[in-house]
């Protein structure tokens, strides 16, 4: 089945600097990957997601970019704040299923100081 | 638009008790529908999922079931708890498909003592 590893674990930022995730899956058959956000105590809210079929996408502060041959897809976020700070998972679906199974990457807790 | 609900919002239950949660999606029709458990604030397991009224898949052996005893229903249950099913119990929905992005509900959090 599909394996997705997320690095780093922890990622510690001061406010306007960027900030990097990213993370590897083993499917190649993946086609969709998204990412969430998750603040404490509360459900994962998705906030960006990208097919297989392009490279980059951005929205506003948040880019995410796909390596297929490398088997790698990265979030980036530009002039961080401190509500940025949160747990981001990324996801890769199962290529082979006919449903949307996503099989998650362990969270990046990130926190951003003022 | 399309909401999910999930109820109870929290939950204490001793050991050896049953368990029933709820999850709804409204505006919508023949969702994709998921149980994610989530313990320690990290990592997200998927329970089970259902294509369908009926339709259940288990992801992982547990005392745990679920059913879907209509379109936009999914319920997770326990006839006996265990201390190790302490945790945060995440609903997802979906449409229909592969690459297709899920949404979750708010979620309830389970702690059994």
């Amino acid at each position: 089945g599909e394996n997705v590893e997320q690095h780093p674990s922890t990622l510690s930022v001061q406010e306007g600097d960027s900030a990097v995730i990213k993370c590897t899956y083993s499917d190649s058959a993946s086609n969709y990957f998204p990412w969430y956000k998750q603040e404490l105590g509360k459900r994962p809210q998705l906030i960006i997601d990208i097919r297989s079929n392009v490279g980059e996408k951005k929205d506003q502060r948040i880019a995410v970019t796909l390596n297929k041959t490398a088997k790698h897809f990265s979030l980036h976020i530009t002039e961080t704040q401190p509500e940025d700070s949160a747990v981001y998972f990324c996801a890769a679906n199962a290529g082979g299923t006919s449903y949307g199974k996503l099989t998650f990457g362990q969270g990046t807790i990130l926190t951003v100081h003022p | 638009s399309q909401t999910i609900h999930q109820w109870p919002a929290t939950l204490v239950q001793p050991v050896g008790s049953p368990l029933s949660l709820e999850c709804t999606v409204e505006g919508t029709s023949n969702p994709n529908l998921y149980w994610y458990r989530q313990a320690a604030g990290r990592g997200l397991q998927l329970l089970f999922y259902s294509v369908g009224i009926g339709q259940i898949s288990s992801e992982v052996p547990q005392n745990l079931s679920a059913s879907r005893p209509q379109d936009r229903q999914f319920i997770l249950s326990s006839k006996k708890l265990l201390l190790s099913d302490s945790g945060f119990y995440l609903c997802a929905w979906s449409r229909s498909g592969q690459a297709v992005a899920q949404y979750f509900g708010p979620g309830t959090r389970l702690t059994v003592t």
